[in-house]
């Protein structure tokens, strides 16, 4: 039980290109699922806290215009990463929190970005 | 400031040995959760054991167990008979009592044959 599926799993694309990835609970509901970006061999940084049917929480720092996020329903949400530079080549995961924050998050299996 | 504290970013150990992971971590909260997560190559963050902060006994999962000191504030991993399929990146989190997990820097271990 509790998984998390992330799609894609790497992509590879030009600069100045949007890329969209999205992360879906398969076989229960997430009022609130999390994106993190990850450096090599570095810890997960949250990014932002997605909220199902209302505006994502951001962290400090992170450019919510950068970087779309949407909720639209309690198994799926996205993450747009708008107008990619080199710079937002990185590790990006989603996780899902559940309903109570008692429960621990899962993860997605991560999907690497490469801006060209 | 809530901040979950790794010291050791690198540790070896040889296959079937016993290998301890320290964490420390500081918060005002009362109920909370602490979390070990394993980060092998892949990359997939795998959930490994966790701790309920108002709980006093020390959680276990086979071969994973922790030693939990509340008022120290320590939560270290210990992994006993190591295999070679425990390589990985570990890291500590906690979420101080609210969603949002905050995790520490990591430990890269390596076990070695």
């Amino acid at each position: 039980g509790a998984v998390v599926s992330q799609h894609p799993s790497w992509v590879i694309c030009k600069s100045g290109t949007s890329v969209k990835i999205e992360c879906r609970s398969l076989d229960f509901q997430a009022t609130t699922m999390f994106w993190y970006r990850q450096f090599p061999k570095q810890s997960l940084m949250l990014m932002a806290t997605s909220n199902e049917g209302s505006k994502a929480t951001y962290e400090q720092g992170v450019e919510k215009d950068k970087f779309l996020i949407n909720h639209a329903s309690l198994t799926l949400s996205t993450l747009t990463v708008t107008s990619a530079h080199p710079e937002d080549s990185s590790f990006y995961i989603c996780s899902a929190g559940g309903l109570t924050y008692n429960q621990p998050q899962h993860f997605g299996d991560g999907t690497r970005l490469s801006i060209l | 400031a809530q901040t979950v504290t790794q010291s050791q970013p690198e540790m070896s150990v040889q296959e079937a040995e016993t290998v301890t992971l320290s964490c420390t971590y500081d918060t005002s909260e009362n109920n909370y959760y602490l979390f070990w997560y394993k980060q092998p190559p892949s990359r997939q963050m795998i959930l490994v054991i966790r701790q309920e902060a108002y709980k006093q006994q020390n959680a276990t999962e086979n071969r994973f167990s922790v030693n939990f000191q509340k008022a120290a504030k320590s939560f270290s991993l210990k992994i006993s008979d190591s295999q070679l399929g425990d390589t990985a990146m570990y890291f500590c989190a906690s979420n101080f009592g609210n969603e949002k997990l905050t995790f520490g820097t990591g430990t890269r271990l390596t076990i070695i044959p």
